[in-house]
């Protein structure tokens, strides 16, 4: 079965642009979740989305925000960005409930601003 | 909050020997899982063994296998018969399973180098 799909997979914007990432998860996982990757911070989670609707939320100021549609594609979004938003953002789909299954991880998409 | 700590940055090993990586953890739960991801120059975070903190028993997948120390709050990743392929950064993560936060807390991460 096809894997977790993130578009576009490099990104070159200017400071003050905006940016739409979008991510298709596996098909029949319900949950969409969001993490950045830098190197000094590590990976840290943005959000996560449940059946369109947005369940839980990381320490990232409003300029990052996310949407879910029906068919579970996602999209993240940052406004006015800067510098430091350069890094890969990597989606990760699942089935959503409290069991173990692990997350399915796209090959992120690689955000570099100048 | 809960923390994941991994103190090992770079780690290198042999071919066909064994290294473990080390994990700790910081949580005030008691109901949680546990997992090592793999991430190669391909990026894509791919999920190597998972433990349910519930389970005493160590999981085991192929050559890869965890000591999960509950009451230390140790999780260690074992890799036997060390391939070539198996160099990539491991994440050590935390997910508790009970409240409605999903999310996974990483650790820094491990590099692992693997010598011919």
């Amino acid at each position: 079965k096809a894997g977790v799909t993130q578009t576009p997979r490099y990104l070159i914007k200017t400071r003050g642009q905006q940016v739409t990432l979008s991510c298709s998860p596996i098909s029949g996982h319900r949950s969409v979740s969001w993490y950045q990757q830098t190197p000094g911070q590590g990976l840290q989670f943005l959000f996560e989305y449940f059946s369109e609707t947005q369940r839980n939320k990381g320490n990232f100021p409003g300029r990052f925000s996310g949407r879910q549609f029906s068919n579970s594609r996602s999209e993240m979004n940052v406004s006015t960005l800067e510098l430091g938003d350069s890094a890969l953002y990597l989606c990760a789909s699942s089935w959503g409930d409290r069991g173990p299954s692990g997350y399915t991880f796209g090959s992120g998409t690689r955000l570099t601003v100048v | 909050a809960q923390t994941v700590t991994q103190s090992q940055p770079e780690m290198s090993v042999q071919e066909a020997e064994t290294v473990t990586l080390s994990c700790t953890y910081d949580t005030s739960e008691s109901d949680y899982y546990l997992f090592w991801y793999k991430q190669p120059p391909s990026r894509q975070m791919i999920l190597v063994i998972r433990q349910e903190a519930y389970k005493q028993q160590n999981a085991t997948e192929n050559r890869f296998s965890v000591n999960f120390q509950k009451a230390a709050k140790s999780f260690s990743l074992k890799i036997s018969d060390s391939q070539l392929g198996d160099a990539a950064m491991y994440f050590c993560a935390y997910r508790f399973r009970g409240g409605s936060n999903y999310k996974l807390t990483f650790g820094k991460g491990t590099l692992l180098t693997v010598n011919p």
